[in-house]
């Protein structure tokens, strides 16, 4: 069974510009949970698109948004970059509630906002 | 933090001991779980325990839930340098039904 696909996995914009994140998670999961992984903050909490509904979002801007399609793959976008946006973005996919769930994640997409 | 801590931030030791990593948490939950991140393969799902079990273990690993204490205890018995690597525990909460990752704890196994 394939793995949790993310495209691209490096993206270099710059600052005011927009970004659109690509996760494909498993065959038959059903969760697809978004996070931002920078050195000092650790893994922070995106939002989580189950069956095409947000089911949670952290606390992040409106400036970063996301959805989910009928195939479950998402998307997650980031509007006006700002140069605190460079990090890791990581999409985990699981077969029912993240918070229930074991997580698979995929290999991450590293914006870096010049 | 809000959610609760995880300590020790860092830990070095040798090749052959013990590591023990510790997590904290405030609220409800229905499960904790623990991941681990090296540069090689990204993020890899440990050991999910839930709110009503005690101990669960995995080859050299071994959690342990306290739910009076909020409390959860990983460990890796007889460590090799190939568990040079970040853990991270991440909490399932009831309310609300977000699943909120820690810091993380920096092992490094030394040969």
């Amino acid at each position: 069974k394939a793995g949790v696909t993310q495209t691209p996995r490096y993206l270099i914009k710059t600052r005011g510009q927009q970004v659109t994140l690509s996760c494909s998670p498993i065959s038959g999961h059903r969760s697809v949970s978004w996070y931002q992984q920078t050195p000092g903050q650790g893994l922070q909490f995106l939002f989580e698109y189950f069956s095409e509904t947000q089911r949670n979002k952290g606390n992040f801007p409106g400036r970063f948004s996301g959805r989910q399609f009928s195939n479950s793959r998402s998307e997650m976008n980031v509007s006006t970059l700002e140069l605190g946006d460079s990090a890791l973005y990581l999409c985990a996919s699981s077969l029912g509630p993240a918070s229930l769930n074991e997580q698979f994640f995929g290999p991450g997409t590293r914006l870096t906002v010049l | 933090s809000q959610q609760g801590e995880e300590d020790p931030q860092a830990l070095s030791i040798q090749e052959g001991e013990n590591a023990t990593m510790n997590c904290s948490y405030k609220t409800s939950i229905n499960n904790l779980q623990w991941y681990r991140q090296n540069s090689g393969r990204g993020l890899v799902h440990l050991i999910l325990i839930r709110s009503n079990e005690r101990e669960k273990h995995s080859g050299r690993l071994r959690v342990t839930l306290d739910t009076s204490k909020k409390s959860s205890s990983l460990l890796i018995t007889a460590s090799r340098a190939a568990d040079t690597a970040s853990y991270f525990c991440a909490r399932g909460y009831n309310q609300g039904g977000k699943l909120i990752f820690g810091q993380g704890t920096e092992l490094s196994v030394k040969p």
